[in-house]
């Protein structure tokens, strides 16, 4: 799986958009990106996740640049309880092998 | 929608002991997946499983044994626990194993080995 590069900390003011964002120059063309999300001492959350086209679902919004190099999370209207480590992971192939990166710690400030 | 459980939440046990870890998901999910989680190391795959009475090794399986008799439930047993099996255990499942087929994690169990 390709690996993917974040910004260790990012903070954010409430009700404002928080915009995550992630490299992965390496991906290939078959992986996807995937976000997930980890609240302390709680399982990773599944947000949304994409393989060329930009995704929305009623969490967040996956923005893929063209040439697939890097994209963008955007949570539209951050809440504190938004404040988690996000995880941006490339994968592919049918074990489905998730390797988690260092994330980047979002902190929503109110 | 329980979606997946596991249990118990946390868990300590000694050096020696035998300890089963048990994980249930109410999708039918085919797939299921064990990792643990540690400082420094993220998130590490111990064993997986494509359906009932099938399982393969993941990148840490060893001192760990799985079985899967029911599609439903993945227990991951610590046959003689070790202190380097302390971490936090995190069970997910997906409703295939192709690349688009999100996992998704249960709260996990913390387990201390004295």
């Amino acid at each position: 799986d390709a690996k993917t590069t974040q910004p260790p900390s990012m903070d954010c003011a409430e009700g404002r958009a928080a915009n995550l964002p992630c490299n992965h120059s390496t991906i290939s063309g078959n992986e996807y990106v995937y976000w997930y999300r980890q609240i302390h001492s709680q399982g990773p959350q599944y947000i949304i996740h994409g393989l060329k086209n930009n995704e929305t679902n009623e969490m967040a919004s996956l923005i893929i640049t063209e040439d697939r190099k890097s994209s963008t999370l955007i949570l539209p209207h951050a809440t504190l309880r938004d404040t988690a480590v996000y995880y941006c992971i490339v994968a592919s192939g049918s074990a489905r092998q998730l390797t988690f990166g260092s994330g980047t710690q979002l902190t929503v400030l109110p | 929608d329980a979606g997946i459980t596991q249990s118990p939440r946390y868990k300590i046990t000694e050096t020696g002991r035998q300890v089963t870890l048990m994980c249930h998901q109410t999708w039918s999910h085919s797939y299921m997946f064990w990792y643990r989680q540690d400082l420094g190391h993220g998130l590490r795959l111990i064993y997986y499983s494509a359906a009932a009475d099938i399982t393969d090794k993941g990148e840490v399986p060893d001192g760990y044994v799985v079985s899967r008799s029911k599609t439903e439930n993945f227990p991951l047993t610590l046959e003689s626990a070790t202190r380097s099996q302390t971490s936090v255990y995190f069970c997910a499942s997906s409703e295939t194993g192709a690349p688009n087929s999100p996992l998704h994690f249960g709260n996990g169990t913390r387990l201390t080995v004295t």
